[in-house]
């Protein structure tokens, strides 16, 4: 069965740390790919997103995402975090190009920055 | 942007009634609804999918007459927990895709259910 994977359940960084979260998948087909924050106490929102074209992709509030196919990766990354950014974050994967398909999240991963 | 709420956001009923949570979609046609449940600490788990007009596509696992949806409209779609029981207690968020939102999955705040 499709699956997606967070590696990491909890990460801690101090503000200013880089970021870097790992996203895999298991499908050998086409897929769109997200990542979305979730705040505490607020809803899902999207930072970024791939459907095609330049694997590099840029979000909201300087993150920005790799999709490395050969690897079936798609990490999110910021080069400086702040304590704002303490969050969950989600990865998740629709398969195809069925635009109004459903997503496949990954565990999510628990994002702490320490001031 | 496109918004989607939820009603209520919270609710808390006892074991053996019903409730039932909406969806809507405030500034555009959602074509498709979706329906998760998503536990503390714990990632999304889709329950169903519906589509305006036509029965809700569940997932495997997932008592369809228990968790009642119906998408009557293109702008409401509603989710009804038939005689609750404690477990069923959980975050349910709905999210909804349709014209206008470049086919991205817009989230409802999501609806706190405490079953005592």
């Amino acid at each position: 069965a499709q699956s997606v994977s967070q590696h990491n359940h909890h990460v801690i960084l101090s503000e200013a740390a880089s970021l870097e979260l790992g996203c895999n998948y298991s499908y050998g087909g086409t897929v769109n790919l997200f990542w979305y924050v979730q705040y505490p106490g607020q809803h899902l929102q999207l930072l970024l997103k791939y459907f095609s074209g330049d694997p590099l992709v840029k979000g909201i509030k300087g993150f920005e995402a790799e999709f490395i196919k050969s690897k079936f990766s798609f990490n999110l990354r910021k080069p400086s975090v702040q304590w704002s950014d303490t969050a969950e974050y989600f990865c998740a994967v629709r398969l195809g190009n069925n635009q109004g398909g459903k997503l496949i999240f990954g565990q999510g991963t628990e994002l702490s920055v320490k001031p | 942007g496109a918004v989607v709420s939820q009603h209520p956001s919270w609710v808390i009923c006892k074991s053996g009634t019903s409730v039932k949570i909406e969806c809507r979609s405030l500034d555009f046609q959602a074509t498709t609804m979706f329906w998760y449940r998503q536990f503390p600490k714990q990632s999304l788990m889709l329950m169903a999918t519906s589509n305006e007009g036509s029965k809700a596509t569940y997932e495997q696992g997932v008592e369809k007459d228990k968790f009642l949806i119906n998408h009557a409209s293109l702008t409401l779609s509603t989710l009804t927990v038939t005689s609750a029981h404690p477990e069923d207690s959980s975050f349910y968020i709905c999210s909804a895709v349709g014209t206008g939102t470049t086919y991205e999955q817009y989230f409802g705040p999501g609806t706190r259910l405490t079953v005592t």
